[in-house]
């Protein structure tokens, strides 16, 4: 069983709908983050988070460090938004340790 | 664009070459990584610079060698490698080891 489990797996979504994407870790964490990964492989950082909530535009994070859970959030999602999503922590000696990420495709 | 580049982006190889990826960062950042992300499997790290000083091996096979010679570049020297070391192989910084890290493009290696 990996320390950070994502689901699903696999997303689907019509242009507009709510996505809600979720992560569950096992390990005691300083930090979460929520990467992006484009289709060529290049990843980018959207989130770091330790606690509450966080808000850049569309997407909003948020972590229950009592549940060990984290959420992603994507309101009025757009075709451009197709990435994969990983959820990593940041566990004992600054570590970072990675889900297998949730492939998302937005469809018109 | 993050200010992490990596070169070559796609690289094919037989198991008797040597080659190198490189890894340049313009963001004046301490820390630089090595990670491996194989077809359906999690990031792997494999290696982790500090002020241009190794600071973690994660267990990697010596047929893979890492440079820093100073903290804007890092090296993975590759040697008689095996088609399963056939990855994407990402390269990151960061400031210090606990912030935000940035990655570069990525390198695409083939091993015939």
């Amino acid at each position: 069983k990996n320390e950070v489990e994502q689901s699903p797996q696999n997303l689907t979504a019509q242009e507009g709908e709510f996505i809600t994407i979720n992560c569950s870790y096992s390990v005691g964490i300083s930090a979460l983050h929520w990467l992006q990964q484009h289709p060529g492989g290049g990843i980018v950082s959207l989130f770091m988070l330790s606690s509450g909530k966080k808000k850049h535009g569309r997407l909003i994070a948020t972590i229950n460090i009592q549940e060990k859970h984290s959420s992603l959030h994507i309101t009025a999602s757009h075709p451009r938004d197709s990435a994969v999503y990983i959820c990593a922590v940041t566990g004992t000696a600054s570590k970072l340790t990675f889900g297998t990420g949730t492939r998302l495709q937005v469809t018109l | 664009e993050t200010g992490v580049t990596q070169t070559p982006r796609h690289l094919v190889m037989g198991m008797t070459n040597k080659k190198s990826l490189k890894c340049e960062q313009h963001l004046g950042h301490n820390a630089m990584y090595w990670y491996k992300q194989s077809a359906k499997k999690p990031l792997e790290l494999m290696f982790v610079y500090n002020f241009k000083e190794q600071t973690e091996n994660n267990s990697v096979p010596s047929r893979f060698s890492p440079e820093c010679p100073n903290s804007s570049h890092l090296f993975l020297h590759l040697h008689t490698l095996q088609p399963e070391d056939s990855a994407l192989y990402l390269c990151a910084s960061s400031q210090g080891s606990v912030d935000t890290q940035y990655f570069g493009p990525g390198t695409r290696l083939t091993v015939l």
